[in-house]
């Protein structure tokens, strides 16, 4: 089955600088792959998405990365704030619709 | 905006006994999932369900597990018996017949087996 491997564990950045976070999967046959923010007790809340027939998408502060042939996928949060710290999580997902989930990067931004 | 509801939003039950998880999806949804996310990991996913029948199941998944859909809105999670390891927040998800992948995930139930 698909394996999701995601880095850091932990991250920590100063209020403004940017955030990396990156994941890999192994299935060939994944071709959806959303990052979620998830709030302490809350619900995965879905903040960008992107299919393998897109290299890039970017969504104001947001972006996501991905390149097929590595298997590999990135999360790109720029001029960070306070209210960005949060569990991020990668997926990766094929057409049936089972979501495969990394094991989460802690976000903490310091004003 | 729509949205995917779950009760109840906290449970708590004895080993051994059963408990119902409930659900009710976008209506517009077809396919529904359940995922549990035990404190502090993963979230991972249990089994998916389209067309009055799971289409998919993890290794999670086990006899003591059984999901329904009773009627036009409602999804259900039960465990038959459950046990300490059990506890975990579940999460219940639904897609569009088009975009399936993309999930809709509703707010959690909290499960606490004592």
């Amino acid at each position: 089955g698909e394996n999701v491997e995601q880095h850091p564990s932990t991250l920590s950045v100063q209020e403004g600088d940017s955030a990396v976070i990156k994941c890999t999967y192994s299935d060939s046959a994944s071709n959806y792959f959303p990052w979620y923010k998830q709030e302490l007790g809350k619900r995965p809340q879905l903040i960008i998405d992107i299919r393998s027939n897109v290299g890039e998408k970017k969504d104001q502060r947001i972006a996501v990365t991905l390149n097929k042939t590595a298997k590999h996928f990135s999360l790109h949060i720029t001029e960070t704030q306070p209210e960005d710290s949060a569990v991020y999580f990668c997926a990766a997902s094929g057409n049936a619709g089972k979501s495969t989930f990394g094991d989460g990067t802690t976000l903490t931004v310091k004003p | 905006e729509p949205e995917v509801t779950q009760t109840p939003s906290h449970q708590v039950t004895q080993m051994g006994q059963e408990v119902i998880l409930r659900c009710v999806p976008i209506s517009n949804h077809l396919y529904f999932y359940w995922y549990r996310q035990i404190l502090g990991q993963k979230v991972e996913f249990l089994v998916s369900f389209y067309n009055n029948e799971i289409s998919e199941k993890s290794e999670i998944f086990d006899d003591q597990f059984s999901v329904e859909r009773p009627d036009g809105s409602n999804f259900t999670l039960k465990i038959r018996s459950t046990k300490l390891e059990d506890s975990a927040m579940y999460f219940c998800a639904s897609g569009q017949l088009t975009t399936n992948e993309k999930l809709f995930f509703g707010s959690g139930t909290q499960l606490s087996v004592l």
